[in-house]
């Protein structure tokens, strides 16, 4: 599982509420991504990182903000939460070398009221 | 990166083999195929990738055609453990902003007893 933690694994949480993610890894992997994934769909990015302090866009990006102060954690923060962004939520991390494959994290299951 | 396209769903039986066709026409030059699959509600595991050889590992084979406008993922022995989504990627390997993956629909497998 490349040492991958996501948590909370469960949050119900109301609309116009903040709530913070966090992902931890245990491995030091440079590279970080937070996703989304609806009902039926596949996986879309939202943020990721490459690197302390550097953060960059996906393709699902409004409403959600993230940080990584330490190369372990990544936070995906949603300011005010909306129940468009129910969703299960995936952390993954890139390996180094040939394959450059992702691994995943366990996920999240949010809920908003 | 390209788009593809693969069968909303496929059946196999147990212990036959489970091909899994993947278009991809619009692929470039130095886009490799990777394919991942999602066991109900985990994250995604990655199975395979090629550039334009054909691979094998110990989870799966890799047939790419010569023209590199499709795929096909063959599970050689199919077992009930091997339903699942498997998604068809396109992607350069070595962006150096990362591994980003672009998820569409997949193909949902079901294998049956």
């Amino acid at each position: 599982d490349a040492g991958i933690t996501q948590s909370p694994r469960h949050k119900v949480t109301e609309t116009g509420t903040p709530v913070t993610l966090r992902c931890h890894q245990t491995e030091n992997h440079r590279y970080m991504y937070w996703y989304r994934q609806d009902p039926g769909h596949g996986l879309r990015l939202i943020h990721y990182s490459y690197g302390v302090k550097d953060t960059d866009k996906g393709e699902v990006s409004d409403g959600y903000s993230v940080s990584r102060s330490k190369t372990e954690d990544f936070l995906l923060t949603l300011e005010s939460a909306t129940s468009s962004q129910t969703s299960v939520y995936f952390c993954a991390i890139t390996t180094p070398g040939q394959n450059n494959e992702q691994f995943f994290g366990p996920g999240t299951r949010l809920t908003v009221l | 990166d390209a788009k593809t396209t693969q069968p909303p769903s496929m059946d196999c039986a147990e212990g036959r083999a489970a091909n899994l066709p993947c278009n991809h026409s619009t692929i470039s030059g130095n886009e490799y195929v990777y394919w991942y699959r999602q066991i109900h509600s985990q994250g995604p595991q990655y199975i395979i990738h090629g550039l334009k050889n054909n691979e094998t590992n110990e989870m799966a084979s890799l047939i790419i055609t010569e023209d590199r406008k499709s795929s096909t993922l063959i599970l050689p022995h199919a077992t009930l453990r091997d339903t699942a989504v498997y998604y068809c990627i396109v992607r350069v390997a070595e962006e150096t902003s990362g591994s980003r993956l672009t998820f569409g629909e997949g193909t949902q497998l079901t294998v049956n007893p």
